[in-house]
């Protein structure tokens, strides 16, 4: 099992959709939770940070984590086409040093 | 946020050559910098962790003489593919996280294309 599984997609919305990407995971000790947006042939870019549970709310993205169910989601509002990208979900412990697991990325498209 | 610089953003090489990618934290010193390699539609593959003043630490099944990493300054780390072949076409990215952050700021990128 992987310790961290994401849906590679592809997902497909209309512009103005509310966008739902989830990822979840197997290691209990993951306590810092990130999501990363890639466009194509570019490096990733840190959309989103959180630690433990909760959620947070940064212009028309939420990251929501659920440390219980061991699941974490990046909600878009309001989606654009600006917003077409591969979204990955990223976490580590606090006892990793530097080590970060990834997911394998969902590929999302806005429809104008 | 911080800023990776990766330079070149892509390059194309004959097949037996060898290729010198490098990797700068433009504004914060980084003892560590990761090497990941990327396939199409694929996540990132972590290759080896860079380490400052010390040898690299590479993952399970990635040569350390074909991709040999440097990191000789606490703001560059390179990566040299050496005897390039065609296989070894991808992209790769560099990333490091700066002291206080808990997440990591990734290079743009290099393609490398080897013919």
């Amino acid at each position: 099992q992987k310790e961290v599984e994401q849906d590679p997609g592809p997902l497909s919305v209309p512009e103005g959709a509310i966008v739902s990407l989830n990822c979840t995971y197997s290691n209990s000790a993951f306590q810092y939770f990130m999501w990363y947006r890639q466009y194509s042939r570019k490096g990733p870019e840190l959309l989103m940070y959180t630690y433990s549970s909760g959620n947070k709310e940064d212009g028309r993205f939420t990251a929501q984590v659920d440390k219980s169910s061991k699941y974490i989601s990046l909600f878009i509002r309001d989606s654009q086409p600006s917003d077409s990208a591969t979204y990955l979900c990223a976490m580590r412990t606090s006892n990793t040093g530097n080590q970060f697991y990834f997911g394998t990325g969902t590929s999302l498209t806005v429809i104008p | 946020g911080a800023v990776v610089s990766q330079h070149p953003s892509r390059v194309i090489c004959k097949s037996g050559t060898s290729v010198k990618i490098e990797c700068r934290s433009l504004d914060f010193q980084a003892t560590t910098m990761f090497w990941y390699r990327q396939f199409p539609k694929q996540s990132l593959m972590l290759m080896a962790t860079s380490n400052e003043g010390s040898k690299a630490t590479y993952e399970q099944g990635v040569e350390k003489d074909k991709f040999l990493i440097n990191h000789a300054s606490l703001t560059l780390s390179t990566l040299t593919v050496t005897s390039a072949h065609p296989e070894d076409s991808s992209f790769y990215i560099c990333s490091a996280r700066p002291t206080g952050y808990t997440e990591a700021f990734f290079g743009q990128g290099t393609r490398l294309t080897v013919v």
